[in-house]
């Protein structure tokens, strides 16, 4: 079964800063990975999603890069903006498994 | 396009009685999914749709609940009875070939 963990938990920095939050999941046979935005009380926002065959994808001051055989994830957010402040989800689609298995979240916090 | 409508966005309801969540899928796609997110528990899938057939739901918790999709605008998620513990934020996310997924704004259901 698919597990998905996302390190840290919560973050707090001050507005400018360039940071990295990290996903990783237990196996590798997947099908893609996306990472969403949480606002409080509100649905998922979908934020990038990096195909099994990709290595990364950009929008904007976001990065997301994709390591399938060492099963690790990370998004790169730069020039951080208080507007940032929000819960990044991480979802990894399985191969077998049409579903999106998500981690419990970081909770990024950007300080004006 | 409006993006995926679900409706109540919130719910109140005593123990015991039946609850129906709506969802209307972004037209097009062919991939309806149910989620359900808790503090405990996070976000997890609970059943999911191609062409309007249940695919795969293994992750409806018990027979108090049942998913239908009787065309490809419209599904509905019914609880009955409601239990306390039923109580969440279900979502309800759509994908033109099980891709990307989007996100409706989520119903909050409140079980007292």
């Amino acid at each position: 079964k698919q597990e998905v963990t996302q390190i840290p938990a919560a973050l707090s920095v001050p507005e400018g800063e360039n940071l990295v939050l990290n996903c990783s999941f237990t196996d590798s046979a997947i099908y893609n990975l996306q990472w969403f935005r949480q606002d409080p009380g509100k649905g998922l926002t979908s934020l990038l999603l990096i195909q099994s065959s990709q290595r990364e994808q950009t929008s904007g001051r976001l990065n997301a890069s994709l390591d399938k055989s060492s099963g690790r994830s990370t998004l790169y957010i730069a020039a951080s903006q208080p507007g940032d402040s929000a819960t990044y989800l991480c979802a990894v689609g399985d191969t077998g498994r049409r579903a999106l298995t998500f981690g419990s979240g970081t909770r990024l916090q950007v300080q004006p | 396009d409006a993006g995926v409508i679900q409706s109540p966005r919130h719910e109140v309801t005593e123990m015991g009685q039946e609850v129906t969540l709506r969802c209307k899928p972004i037209s097009g796609h062919d991939y309806l999914f149910w989620y359900r997110q808790t503090m405990m528990r996070g976000l997890e899938l609970l059943i999911y749709f191609n062409n309007n057939v249940p695919i795969d739901d293994s992750g409806m918790p018990e027979d108090r609940f049942s998913a239908k999709m009787p065309n490809a605008s419209f599904s509905t998620l019914k609880i009955q009875p409601s239990e306390p513990r039923d109580s969440a934020v279900y979502f309800c996310a759509s994908s033109p070939d099980y891709n990307e997924q989007f996100f409706g704004p989520g119903t909050r259901l409140t079980v007292l």
